[in-house]
């Protein structure tokens, strides 16, 4: 596609509920990255994809999330039995790949746990 | 450990004046690369301007300019001429070994 596409835009749950966030990165890009943005907070990184290499998980927060990448393109972030402070956005990246270094960010999901 | 801070929450310039947001970071390598992301209340980030460490010319994109000082580990963002459309969240970011740090960002506000 022409950019970085994340659906839902928004979405609101219940405590104890799992979701799934989706991102669909520019065409070629091989490199995929998932953020959170807490409110008024900087990004936090939770995990990134590079082609067909073993993803960096170093900035899951916690068991319940999990990431993955279907044919080295498409995204799905899980949170399993959310939590209140799950609440945020939740930002997608793509790059080219290794060493091109120039994101190209989704709007994003903003996930609301009530 | 790299890390990137931005010490100004939030700052305000007047339509048509210039403004200078700060950055400082730290990291132990030579090679990385610098960056200024805006990100409106669109929440859409967008890639403002891009420094790479080993060059010391300071990098410029229209009105937007940087001030990279390496040794000093420093990275601000220079805003002339501010338009209305210029009021977002500007985070700053370093990239190296494939991992992108941000800062905590800096509301800019654009008084007409």
């Amino acid at each position: 596609g022409a950019g970085v596409s994340q659906s839902p835009s928004n979405k609101v749950t219940e405590k104890g509920k799992d979701v799934e966030l989706r991102c669909d990165p520019i065409s070629g890009h091989t490199a995929l990255y998932w953020y959170r943005q807490s409110l008024g907070q900087g990004l936090e990184f939770l995990i990134y994809f590079q082609g067909n290499s073993a993803p960096d998980k170093s900035g899951l927060p916690s068991d319940r999330f999990s990431a993955e990448r279907t044919g080295g393109s498409v995204s799905t972030l899980t949170i399993q039995r959310t939590q209140q402070e799950d609440s945020a956005v939740y930002l997608c990246a793509s790059s080219q790949g290794r060493g091109a270094n120039v994101l190209t960010f989704g709007a994003g999901s903003r996930l609301t746990v009530l | 450990a790299q890390t990137v801070t931005q010490s100004q929450p939030e700052m305000s310039v007047q339509e048509a004046e210039t403004v200078t947001l700060s950055c400082t970071y730290d990291t132990s390598e030579s090679d990385y690369y610098l960056f200024w992301y805006k990100q409106p209340p669109s929440r859409q980030m967008i890639l403002v301007i891009r420094q790479e460490a080993y060059k010391q010319q300071n990098a410029t994109e229209n009105r937007f300019s940087v001030n990279f000082q390496k040794a000093a580990k420093s990275f601000s963002l220079k805003i002339s001429d501010s338009q209305l459309g210029d009021a977002a969240m500007y985070f700053c970011a370093l990239y190296n070994f494939n991992k992108f740090y941000f800062g905590s960002g800096t509301k800019l506000n654009v008084k007409p």
